[in-house]
């Protein structure tokens, strides 16, 4: 299935470093979501993105809906050895819960202290 | 968030046989999806639960292998038929527009290793 191209495939930082992934798609999404996936888990939504050039922050995580509707990103600011795991962005081609999910490839964190 | 709950967590299954996934969640939710995470790699969805009628599948996926079962707007079951090595995964479901929120909650998954 359709998949976005998500980058950094892996990080490897040290604790207390900022970080940032980003996701590109070919066609615009009219919503975007961040999830996180710890070991043996279901994603956890992080933050959710409903309108192009919208900004949104949640503690130490902040996420960007591109302009052009066609691109998002994530920044993770002073990381901790909690923020390990596997983040996943998401689009929805259409607005709100309705519509399915495509997934983008993820990026696996590590942080070391 | 929502509570969703799946079962079984994990199961080991020879090849052939069948396996069900329950899913249940603790509110009443507009829609229940469920995906597929093979091993090292990202969800794709398998189809989208209707209450009511038949589920709505996504290219590459067909109801005879992965039947799906929707009863009410708290439950829903996905089987995966005949299974082979290949069938070895995390299945999850989530679910939309629970208690009126705009986005979708996943379940923890149930991982399926067929030998």
């Amino acid at each position: 299935g359709q998949q976005l191209n998500q980058s950094p495939q892996s990080m490897f930082i040290q604790e207390g470093e900022d970080v940032s992934m980003n996701c590109t798609s070919s066609s615009i999404f009219n919503t975007w979501l961040w999830y996180k996936q710890d070991p043996g888990e279901g994603p956890v939504l992080l933050i959710a993105l409903y309108k192009a050039g919208e900004l949104t922050s949640n503690g130490r995580l902040t996420a960007q809906f591109g302009i052009t509707r066609k691109d998002s990103f994530l920044n993770i600011s002073a990381s901790i050895p909690s923020d390990v795991g596997i983040y996943f962005c998401a689009g929805q081609p259409k607005l709100y819960y309705t519509d399915k999910l495509i997934f983008g490839t993820g990026t696996r964190l590590q942080v070391f202290p | 968030s929502a509570v969703i709950s799946q079962k079984p967590s994990r199961d080991i299954c020879q090849r052939g046989t069948s396996l069900t996934i329950q899913c249940q969640v603790d509110s009443q939710v507009t829609m229940m999806f469920w995906y597929r995470q093979q091993p090292g790699q990202s969800l794709t969805l398998i189809a989208t639960a209707n209450q009511g009628s038949e589920a709505t599948y996504e290219s590459g996926f067909v109801i005879d292998k992965f039947p799906i079962s929707r009863p009410n707007l708290t439950f829903s079951t996905l089987t995966v038929s005949n299974m082979s090595p290949e069938d070895s995964s995390i299945y999850l479901c989530s679910v939309g527009g629970y208690r009126g929120t705009d986005t979708q909650y996943f379940g923890p998954g149930t991982r399926l290793t067929v030998l």
